[in-house]
Protein backbone atom coordinates (compact mmCIF):
# COMPACT_ATOMS: atom_id res chain seq x y z
CA UNK A 1 0.00 0.00 0.00
CA UNK A 2 0.92 3.64 -0.19
CA UNK A 3 0.41 6.20 2.82
CA UNK A 4 1.67 10.01 2.29
CA UNK A 5 1.59 12.43 5.60
CA UNK A 6 1.80 16.54 5.49
CA UNK A 7 0.71 18.31 8.08
CA UNK A 8 -2.57 19.95 7.73
CA UNK A 9 -2.13 23.22 8.04
CA UNK A 10 0.85 26.23 8.76
CA UNK A 11 0.74 29.79 9.52
CA UNK A 12 4.08 32.08 8.33
CA UNK A 13 4.75 35.86 8.32
CA UNK A 14 5.78 37.73 5.15
CA UNK A 15 9.12 37.48 4.38
CA UNK A 16 9.96 34.80 6.39
CA UNK A 17 10.80 30.75 5.41
CA UNK A 18 8.80 28.09 5.83
CA UNK A 19 9.40 24.19 5.80
CA UNK A 20 6.56 21.77 4.91
CA UNK A 21 7.78 18.47 5.18
CA UNK A 22 6.33 15.25 3.57
CA UNK A 23 6.77 11.49 4.70
CA UNK A 24 6.11 8.33 2.63
CA UNK A 25 5.88 4.34 2.86
CA UNK A 26 4.97 2.90 -0.42
CA UNK A 27 5.32 -0.27 -2.06
CA UNK A 28 8.08 1.09 -4.66
CA UNK A 29 8.90 4.52 -5.04
CA UNK A 30 10.45 6.24 -8.23
CA UNK A 31 10.14 9.82 -7.84
CA UNK A 32 8.45 12.98 -5.65
CA UNK A 33 6.71 15.88 -7.20
CA UNK A 34 5.74 19.28 -5.13
CA UNK A 35 2.68 21.18 -6.48
CA UNK A 36 1.18 24.32 -5.50
CA UNK A 37 -2.59 24.69 -5.86
CA UNK A 38 -3.95 28.15 -5.00
CA UNK A 39 -7.93 28.18 -3.66
CA UNK A 40 -10.33 27.18 -6.16
CA UNK A 41 -7.45 26.76 -8.62
CA UNK A 42 -5.59 23.00 -10.81
CA UNK A 43 -2.29 22.20 -9.07
CA UNK A 44 0.90 23.70 -10.95
CA UNK A 45 4.18 21.79 -10.95
CA UNK A 46 7.10 23.13 -9.02
CA UNK A 47 9.42 20.58 -8.36
CA UNK A 48 10.52 16.67 -9.02
CA UNK A 49 12.95 14.84 -6.88
CA UNK A 50 14.05 11.07 -7.89
CA UNK A 51 17.73 11.34 -6.11
CA UNK A 52 18.51 12.26 -2.42
CA UNK A 53 19.51 15.75 -2.13
CA UNK A 54 18.43 19.22 -2.70
CA UNK A 55 16.75 20.39 -5.74
CA UNK A 56 16.91 24.39 -5.97
CA UNK A 57 14.50 26.53 -7.91
CA UNK A 58 14.96 30.08 -6.93
CA UNK A 59 12.71 30.78 -3.71
CA UNK A 60 11.56 27.29 -3.52
CA UNK A 61 13.79 24.60 -2.64
CA UNK A 62 12.86 20.56 -2.25
CA UNK A 63 14.49 17.76 -0.73
CA UNK A 64 14.25 13.84 -0.78
CA UNK A 65 15.78 11.55 1.39
CA UNK A 66 14.78 8.09 0.11
CA UNK A 67 16.16 5.81 2.81
CA UNK A 68 13.80 7.63 5.35
CA UNK A 69 10.58 8.47 2.91
CA UNK A 70 11.33 12.08 3.86
CA UNK A 71 10.81 15.43 1.65
CA UNK A 72 10.39 18.74 2.67
CA UNK A 73 9.70 21.78 0.39
CA UNK A 74 11.53 25.15 1.62
CA UNK A 75 10.02 28.33 0.86
CA UNK A 76 12.18 31.29 1.70
CA UNK A 77 11.16 35.28 1.26
CA UNK A 78 7.60 34.39 1.87
CA UNK A 79 5.37 36.39 -0.28
CA UNK A 80 1.32 36.91 0.24
CA UNK A 81 0.83 35.22 -2.86
CA UNK A 82 2.43 31.98 -1.67
CA UNK A 83 -0.87 31.48 0.17
CA UNK A 84 -1.90 28.28 -1.01
CA UNK A 85 -2.31 24.42 -0.54
CA UNK A 86 1.00 22.42 -1.39
CA UNK A 87 0.65 18.62 -2.44
CA UNK A 88 3.10 16.29 -2.13
CA UNK A 89 2.96 13.27 -4.89
CA UNK A 90 4.74 10.22 -5.30
CA UNK A 91 4.98 7.79 -8.55
CA UNK A 92 5.97 3.97 -8.25
CA UNK A 93 8.59 1.90 -9.40
CA UNK A 94 7.18 1.47 -12.89
CA UNK A 95 4.99 5.10 -13.00
CA UNK A 96 2.10 3.79 -12.89
CA UNK A 97 0.42 6.56 -10.64
CA UNK A 98 0.82 9.36 -8.89
CA UNK A 99 -0.38 8.83 -5.16
CA UNK A 100 -1.00 12.63 -3.63
CA UNK A 101 -0.51 13.28 -0.41
CA UNK A 102 -3.43 15.54 1.41
CA UNK A 103 -1.99 18.71 1.25
CA UNK A 104 -0.79 21.34 3.56
CA UNK A 105 -2.73 24.72 3.35
CA UNK A 106 0.40 27.50 4.01
CA UNK A 107 -1.14 30.98 5.12
CA UNK A 108 1.15 33.93 4.70
CA UNK A 109 0.46 37.21 6.96
CA UNK A 110 1.45 40.52 7.03
CA UNK B 1 -1.77 26.53 -27.43
CA UNK B 2 -5.00 25.82 -24.35
CA UNK B 3 -3.43 22.80 -22.47
CA UNK B 4 -5.86 20.83 -20.57
CA UNK B 5 -9.71 22.01 -20.81
CA UNK B 6 -12.69 20.90 -18.93
CA UNK B 7 -16.14 20.78 -19.95
CA UNK B 8 -18.30 21.76 -17.87
CA UNK B 9 -17.24 24.02 -15.33
CA UNK B 10 -20.04 22.93 -12.63
CA UNK B 11 -23.10 21.56 -12.32
CA UNK B 12 -25.47 19.91 -10.61
CA UNK B 13 -26.99 16.76 -10.49
CA UNK B 14 -30.41 14.75 -9.17
CA UNK B 15 -29.00 11.10 -7.52
CA UNK B 16 -29.35 8.51 -10.16
CA UNK B 17 -28.46 10.96 -12.92
CA UNK B 18 -25.93 10.24 -15.54
CA UNK B 19 -23.74 12.90 -17.00
CA UNK B 20 -20.32 12.85 -18.77
CA UNK B 21 -17.42 15.14 -18.12
CA UNK B 22 -15.26 15.73 -20.86
CA UNK B 23 -11.40 16.52 -20.59
CA UNK B 24 -9.21 17.72 -23.79
CA UNK B 25 -5.73 18.42 -24.36
CA UNK B 26 -3.66 19.82 -27.23
CA UNK B 27 0.10 18.89 -26.33
CA UNK B 28 -0.46 15.33 -27.89
CA UNK B 29 0.31 13.87 -25.03
CA UNK B 30 -0.14 9.79 -24.35
CA UNK B 31 -1.23 9.59 -20.95
CA UNK B 32 -4.20 10.99 -19.48
CA UNK B 33 -5.88 11.17 -15.99
CA UNK B 34 -8.74 11.65 -13.83
CA UNK B 35 -8.94 12.61 -10.22
CA UNK B 36 -11.30 13.61 -7.69
CA UNK B 37 -10.40 15.65 -4.99
CA UNK B 38 -12.21 15.97 -1.68
CA UNK B 39 -11.25 17.87 1.22
CA UNK B 40 -8.57 16.82 3.79
CA UNK B 41 -7.84 13.70 1.20
CA UNK B 42 -6.06 15.36 -1.60
CA UNK B 43 -6.29 14.03 -5.41
CA UNK B 44 -7.18 10.39 -5.44
CA UNK B 45 -6.78 8.66 -8.82
CA UNK B 46 -10.06 7.36 -10.77
CA UNK B 47 -9.08 6.11 -13.91
CA UNK B 48 -6.27 6.33 -16.55
CA UNK B 49 -5.19 5.68 -20.07
CA UNK B 50 -1.53 5.45 -21.29
CA UNK B 51 -2.50 5.97 -25.02
CA UNK B 52 -5.82 5.91 -27.30
CA UNK B 53 -8.05 2.82 -26.95
CA UNK B 54 -6.59 1.62 -23.68
CA UNK B 55 -7.68 2.63 -19.77
CA UNK B 56 -7.18 1.32 -16.34
CA UNK B 57 -8.48 1.69 -13.05
CA UNK B 58 -6.90 4.02 -10.51
CA UNK B 59 -7.66 4.24 -6.63
CA UNK B 60 -10.99 4.91 -6.74
CA UNK B 61 -12.97 3.43 -9.39
CA UNK B 62 -16.38 2.36 -8.33
CA UNK B 63 -19.43 4.24 -9.93
CA UNK B 64 -17.15 5.77 -12.86
CA UNK B 65 -16.47 4.78 -16.59
CA UNK B 66 -14.11 6.07 -18.94
CA UNK B 67 -13.17 6.25 -22.75
CA UNK B 68 -10.30 7.25 -24.86
CA UNK B 69 -11.82 7.02 -28.31
CA UNK B 70 -9.04 9.49 -29.96
CA UNK B 71 -5.71 10.68 -28.61
CA UNK B 72 -6.78 14.13 -27.44
CA UNK B 73 -10.20 13.35 -25.30
CA UNK B 74 -10.52 11.35 -22.23
CA UNK B 75 -14.15 11.03 -21.05
CA UNK B 76 -15.58 10.59 -17.47
CA UNK B 77 -18.62 8.70 -17.09
CA UNK B 78 -21.69 8.94 -13.91
CA UNK B 79 -23.94 6.14 -15.04
CA UNK B 80 -25.90 6.50 -11.85
CA UNK B 81 -25.16 9.79 -9.76
CA UNK B 82 -24.76 9.35 -6.13
CA UNK B 83 -24.07 12.03 -3.46
CA UNK B 84 -20.77 10.59 -2.26
CA UNK B 85 -19.89 11.81 -5.95
CA UNK B 86 -20.44 15.02 -4.74
CA UNK B 87 -16.28 16.46 -5.59
CA UNK B 88 -14.17 18.44 -7.34
CA UNK B 89 -12.93 16.44 -10.93
CA UNK B 90 -9.32 17.31 -12.34
CA UNK B 91 -8.34 15.96 -15.63
CA UNK B 92 -4.65 15.72 -16.31
CA UNK B 93 -1.94 14.30 -19.06
CA UNK B 94 1.38 13.86 -19.54
CA UNK B 95 3.96 13.10 -22.01
CA UNK B 96 5.20 10.31 -21.03
CA UNK B 97 6.39 8.18 -18.60
CA UNK B 98 5.01 10.30 -15.36
CA UNK B 99 8.03 9.28 -13.36
CA UNK B 100 9.90 12.07 -15.55
CA UNK B 101 7.14 14.21 -16.80
CA UNK B 102 5.34 16.57 -14.75
CA UNK B 103 1.06 15.96 -15.21
CA UNK B 104 -0.74 19.21 -16.25
CA UNK B 105 -3.95 19.73 -14.60
CA UNK B 106 -7.07 21.13 -16.33
CA UNK B 107 -8.85 23.76 -14.39
CA UNK B 108 -11.32 21.03 -12.81
CA UNK B 109 -15.22 19.98 -12.70
CA UNK B 110 -17.32 21.12 -9.27
CA UNK B 111 -20.01 18.12 -9.59
CA UNK B 112 -22.86 18.33 -6.68
CA UNK B 113 -25.14 15.85 -6.39
CA UNK B 114 -28.17 16.25 -4.36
Amino acid sequence: GQNIDQPTEMTATEGAIVQINCTYQTSGFNGLFWYQQHAGEAPTFLSYNVLDGLEEKGRFSSFLSRSKGYSYLLLKELQMKDSASYLCAVTGNYGQNFVFGPGTRLSVLP
Amino acid sequence: NAGVTQTPKFRVLKTGQSMTLLCAQDMNHEYMYWYRQDPGMGLRLIHYSVGEGTTAKGEVPDGYNVSRLKKQNFLLGLESAAPSQTSVYFCASSSTLQTVETQYFGPGTRLLVL
